[in-house]
């Protein structure tokens, strides 16, 4: 069965600073997506970022990134230059095809001023 | 474009009452998921629903049910509500599978 496995339940980061979240997944799948959703006290997900498994490239948006590995099943998120505005909880998911989404325990991020 | 909206955004219910909540998705997406967010469990999969047929499901009892309508309107049904039930309900919707933006979710509180 496929599981996301978030092992760091909180964060702090200095303002401006950068910040990596972990996320490990297992799978017998060859194809599927990862993803990276953040949730403001306002409570609605926002995606943040996607990463296909076929490609090697990672993926990136602004200020956010991640080192996808493949073979060890990891997929972690870089934010750079850290924002108050990105405090929030912080969900790694996975989805292959047309089966459900699996969601990680989630990551709380505080930001420090 | 409209983002996904659910309705109500809050809702109090007593044990043993039902509820209906309502998702409707982005324009254009035919694809609605159900979660249940609780600070025990997390985010736990109820069901999918695509062009008005169930596609997945996931381990909840037939409490929980939903439905799809034609317009890719989505409904969800919980009966004999349980204190257990109180949970922060969100609705997602996509064009295909690979990318889904959620609505601002349902509270939902039984006492």
């Amino acid at each position: 069965a496929q599981t996301v496995t978030q092992s760091q339940p909180e964060m702090s980061v200095q303002e401006a600073e950068t910040v990596t979240l972990s996320c490990t997944y297992d799978t017998s799948e060859s194809d599927y997506y990862l993803f990276w959703y953040k949730q403001p006290p306002s409570r609605q997900m926002i995606l943040v970022i996607r990463q296909e498994a076929y490609k090697q490239q990672n993926a990136t948006e602004n200020r956010f990134s991640v080192n996808f590995q493949k073979a060890a099943k990891s997929f972690s998120l870089k934010i750079s230059d850290s924002q108050l505005g990105d405090a929030a909880m912080y969900f790694c998911a996975y989805k292959a095809g047309t089966y459900k989404y699996i969601f990680g325990t989630g990551t709380r991020l505080k930001v420090l001023a | 474009k409209a983002g996904v909206t659910q309705t109500p955004r809050y809702l109090i219910k007593t044990r043993g009452q039902q509820v209906t909540l309502s998702c409707s998705p982005i324009s254009g997406h035919r694809s609605v998921s159900w979660y249940q967010q609780t600070p025990g469990q997390g985010l736990q999969f109820l069901f999918e629903y695509f062009s008005e047929t169930q596609r997945n499901k996931g381990n909840f009892p037939g409490r929980f049910s939903g439905r799809q309508f034609s317009n890719s309107r989505s409904e969800m049904n919980v009966s004999t509500l349980e204190l257990g039930d109180s949970a922060l309900y969100l609705c997602a919707s996509s064009v295909d599978s690979a990318k889904a933006f959620f609505g601002q979710g349902t509270r939902l509180t039984v006492v």
